[in-house]
């Protein structure tokens, strides 16, 4: 079975740029997640999508972050204006979701972005 | 909301010996799921070991075991015979029946030759 894919592996940009990333769930998993990982930190919860609806954004900085999932597949997260408190790793997780199980996490590699 | 607590920073262990990994969550649920997450340094989260909290039978994987005391509300990880392949941060997770998952804060273990 093939993992959950993110690209880009690592993004370095200026303050006041954008960057988007993106994911690729494990096929027929419906609940896509994306986390921020700060240096030294757990995984904060940004977005989680249940096929292509949000479930839970209330920790996603909305006047500078979005992300979609449009067809209920991949999904994209975007920074617009990026702030120097961003550097982190952006981590994908995707889920089966089947109400009452235990469905676990399964991560990709995660994305790397450093903000100067 | 549920919280997560790992109060080990940082762990070391000799390799071959057994380490205790320490967590407790604060929840008002009655049915969730437990996980244990490493993290090597390659970033890649993997999952280590799963508990139902309906099951009072601790999960076993291998070398890892788990101590679930569900009124305590306490959730620690055993490793033995650790090897240098252990070496990582681990990560204990909440999960509640809506699947949103909360994190603690991490101990980073190392396995010393």
């Amino acid at each position: 079975e093939a993992g959950v894919a993110q690209s880009p592996r690592y993004k370095i940009i200026e303050k006041r740029q954008s960057v988007a990333f993106w994911c690729n769930p494990i096929s027929g998993h419906a609940t896509l997640y994306w986390y921020q990982q700060i240096l030294g930190q757990g995984p904060k919860l940004l977005i989680q999508f249940q096929n292509n609806g949000v479930v839970d954004d209330s920790q996603l900085p909305k006047d500078r972050f979005s992300a979609e999932r449009l067809k209920g597949v991949d999904s994209t997260l975007k920074i617009q204006p990026a702030k120097l408190e961003d550097s982190a790793v952006y981590l994908c997780a995707s889920s089966l979701k089947r109400t009452g199980d235990d469905s676990p996490l399964h991560f990709g590699n995660g994305t790397r972005l450093t903000v100067t | 909301a549920q919280t997560v607590t790992q109060s080990q920073p940082e762990m070391s262990v000799q390799e071959a010996e057994t380490v205790t990994l320490s967590c407790t969550y604060d929840t008002s649920e009655n049915n969730y799921y437990l996980f244990w997450y490493k993290q090597p340094p390659s970033r890649q989260m993997i999952l280590v070991i799963r508990q139902e909290a309906y099951k009072q039978q601790n999960a076993t994987e291998n070398r890892f075991s788990v101590n679930f005391q569900k009124a305590a509300k306490s959730f620690s990880l055993k490793i033995s015979d650790s090897q240098l392949g252990d070496t990582a941060m681990y990560f204990c997770a909440f999960m509640n029946p809506g699947n949103q998952f909360y994190f603690g804060t991490g101990t980073s273990l190392t396995v010393i030759p």
